[in-house]
């Protein structure tokens, strides 16, 4: 089974300010990214993913992801935040076409400041 | 991208009771639904899986009999909390999918709170 790893369960950033959320993985078998966001009280958002071709992935609300496959990781990014990026975010790992599990984090609590 | 509803968004009901929880694809045909717990601040952990015609797998720790999952159709799947207490109350959130490796598009989540 995998295991998704996400460091840093609470990223406070000054509003415009870059901002990285790290993301990595267990497995070395063929896999599918993910990352969503989660308001308050509302399900998962679909931000981006990953399933095959260019490494770097780009997503709504100008987030974008790069995989690195000797790394294990999928770290996601944005340049400048906004206050209504405030949420929670999950990554998250499938196993390829083989597999329907998705492997969640523990996910990062972003909190930009004003 | 795809749409999935839940129903209802929020539920309060009394310790004994059974509740019903649906999940439906709008604007595709999921062969594989899922069923997530969520408990404040924390990650989504998955209870089950849920495939059309067929019976659903639980996850270990999860009790089958506690969380009955039906998925009648390729839109739909159920899930009842039967004898509800206390302890069941969280979030629970659906996902869908259209197969193997595809994207799981979750619900909106329902709030069950058991008094």
């Amino acid at each position: 089974a995998q295991s998704v790893t996400q460091l840093d369960s609470q990223v406070p950033v000054f509003e415009e300010a870059p901002v990285e959320l790290r993301c990595n993985y267990s497995s070395s078998v063929s896999v599918y990214l993910f990352w969503y966001v989660q308001y308050p009280n509302q399900g998962l958002q679909l931000l981006l993913k990953y399933l095959s071709g260019s490494t770097l992935v780009k997503g709504i609300n100008g987030f974008e992801a790069e995989f690195n496959k000797s790394q294990t990781s999928f770290h996601l990014r944005k340049p400048s935040v906004h206050i209504s990026d405030t949420a929670e975010y999950f990554c998250a790992v499938s196993e390829g076409n083989t597999g329907n599990q998705f492997y969640f984090g523990t996910g990062t609590s972003l909190t930009v400041i004003p | 991208g795809a749409v999935v509803s839940q129903h209802p968004s929020r539920v309060i009901c009394k310790s004994g009771t059974s509740v019903k929880i649906e999940c439906r694809s709008l604007d595709f045909q999921a062969t594989t639904m899922f069923w997530y717990r969520q408990f404040p601040k924390q990650s989504l952990m998955l209870m089950a899986t849920s495939n059309e015609g067929s019976k659903a797998t639980y996850e270990q720790g999860v009790e089958k009999d506690k969380f009955l999952i039906n998925h009648a159709s390729l839109t739909l799947s159920t899930l009842t909390v039967t004898s509800a207490h206390p302890e069941d109350s969280s979030f629970y959130i659906c996902s869908a999918n259209r197969g193997a490796g595809e994207t799981q598009y979750f619900g909106p989540g329902t709030r069950l709170l058991v008094l």
